[in-house]
């Protein structure tokens, strides 16, 4: 049972927009940031969002995320193919002497 | 650019130690800014933190598995390890190292690069 609570699949047509939600609590998404991770079948995780809503160089801004109180969201706008993936969405919690907690992860199939 | 790359046994037995390494290639660990952690992933499962190193030595880890968990560095080698101790078959995984920003703040900042993961696989 991950902390962080993600539906575990979404799906959407090419074009669409699609969000996926990340619920928290006070002691992470509350009161520190959220991260999201794509992961491709077969590869290492990879940062898509940092600090709630910010893109590293080179993430489409196709991408964006948000926050509100101790939820999270990504949306992925103009949805494509190759954005068939695993996302994880993460937060620093600061409960007992600190430690990362994930989103279970939420499979999004293109069709 | 900055790139890291994982290196250990594959198949550790039950009871035993699981260690690994992760060689930091394209910048120095010592030059600070930066956690350098083991995170982990069950098959078909989602990602847990183990803990962090950072260059002077400080580490952090997860409360779950912090009475196995030894995360060291060897700034002289440009290299971070993962020891694990007394192993069953739940430790059975992909185990990624990564980078994380220090900041401020708690905790730390984006996990932003990673290896290409190593499987563990725990059996006699």
């Amino acid at each position: 049972q991950s902390v962080l609570t993600q539906p575990p699949s979404a799906s959407g047509t090419p074009g669409q927009r699609v969000t996926i939600s990340c619920s928290g609590s006070s002691s992470n998404i509350g009161s520190n940031y959220v991260y999201w991770y794509q992961q491709l079948p077969g590869t290492a995780p990879k940062l898509l969002i940092y600090r709630n809503n910010q893109r590293p160089s080179g993430v489409p801004d196709r991408f964006s995320g948000s926050k509100s109180g101790t939820s999270a969201s990504l949306a992925i706008s103009g949805l494509r193919s190759e954005d068939e993936a695993d996302y994880y969405c993460a937060a620093w919690d600061d409960s007992l002497s600190g430690n990362w907690v994930f989103g279970g992860g939420t499979k999004l199939t293109v069709l | 650019q900055v790139q890291l790359q994982e290196s250990g046994p594959g198949l550790v037995k039950p009871s035993q130690t699981l260690s690994l390494t992760c060689t930091v290639s394209g910048g120095s660990i010592s030059s600070g800014g930066y956690y350098w952690s083991w995170i982990r992933q069950h098959p078909g499962k989602g990602l847990e933190w183990i803990g962090y190193i950072y260059y002077s030595g400080s580490t952090y880890y997860n409360p779950s598995l912090k009475s196995r968990v030894t995360i060291s560095v060897d700034t002289s080698k440009n290299q971070f390890s993962l020891k694990l101790s007394s192993v069953t078959a739940a430790d059975t995984a992909v185990y990624y190292c990564a980078r994380a920003g220090a900041i401020a703040a708690a905790g730390s900042d984006a996990f932003d690069i990673w290896g290409q993961g190593t499987m563990v696989t725990v059996s006699s």
